[in-house]
């Protein structure tokens, strides 16, 4: 079975600062990462998926993830918050292919002037 | 990038009533779609997983006689919550995926929220 462990429930960085949301993963089999970003009332975006290949992987809106093995972790992260930021990011695994997400659940970035 | 329109955004209903949401992929033809319950400041919980033209797949616990999904086409899955009662007010969100066609990214709807009185 596959589970996701966020770290933190609350993140609180302010406007300019690195941005680092944290995300464990356990698989039997190579997993598929994804991060999601929820804005209040809506669905989730896409942000970022890691499937084979390069480890660091660029997502939209400048955020990046590095997938690392030997930690089994995922953590999201951005140079620079900014304010519209703000929002809640959900780390998910699969097990590749087609196969049903798991999410973590979830981290509320929160970004102060 | 795809388009997944979920409706109604919100509804408000009251107890013993059945209520339908309706998932489409606007631009892609979703050959599986998915539906999730979101409580409170918790995560997506997967209901169920639904093939066009077959029989979805319920997650445990979940019952089925109480959420009827129906995936007439490659482009809408329904949602009918059945004699719903206040226990059952949530967020609900569908995603679907274009399968062999694009990938196994899952697209989001926007979700409905839905109370019942």
């Amino acid at each position: 079975a596959q589970s996701v462990t966020q770290l933190g429930s609350h993140v609180s960085v302010s406007e300019g600062a690195l941005v680092l949301l944290r995300c464990n993963y356990s698989s039997s089999v190579p997993p598929y990462l994804f991060w999601y970003v929820q804005y209040p009332n809506q669905g989730l975006q896409l942000l970022l998926k890691y499937t084979t290949g390069a480890t660091l992987v660029k997502g939209i809106n400048g955020f990046e993830a590095e997938f690392k093995k030997s930690e089994t972790s995922f953590h999201l992260t951005k140079p620079s918050a900014h304010m519209s930021d703000a929002a809640e990011y959900f780390c998910a695994v699969s097990e590749g292919g087609y196969s049903t997400l798991t999410f973590g659940k979830g981290t509320m970035l929160l970004v102060s002037p | 990038g795809a388009v997944v329109s979920q409706h109604p955004s919100r509804v408000i209903c009251k107890s013993g009533t059945s209520v339908k949401i309706e998932c489409r992929s606007l631009d892609f033809q979703a050959t599986t779609m998915f539906w999730y319950r979101q409580f409170p400041k918790q995560s997506l919980m997967l209901m169920a997983t639904s093939n066009e033209g077959s029989k979805a797949t319920y997650e445990q616990g979940v019952e089925k006689d109480k959420f009827l999904i129906n995936h007439a086409s490659l482009t809408l899955s329904t949602l009918t919550v059945t004699s719903a009662h206040p226990e059952d007010s949530s967020f609900y969100i569908c995603s679907a995926t274009p399968g062999l066609a694009g990938g196994d990214i899952q697209y989001f709807g926007a979700g409905t929220r839905l109370s019942v009185l």
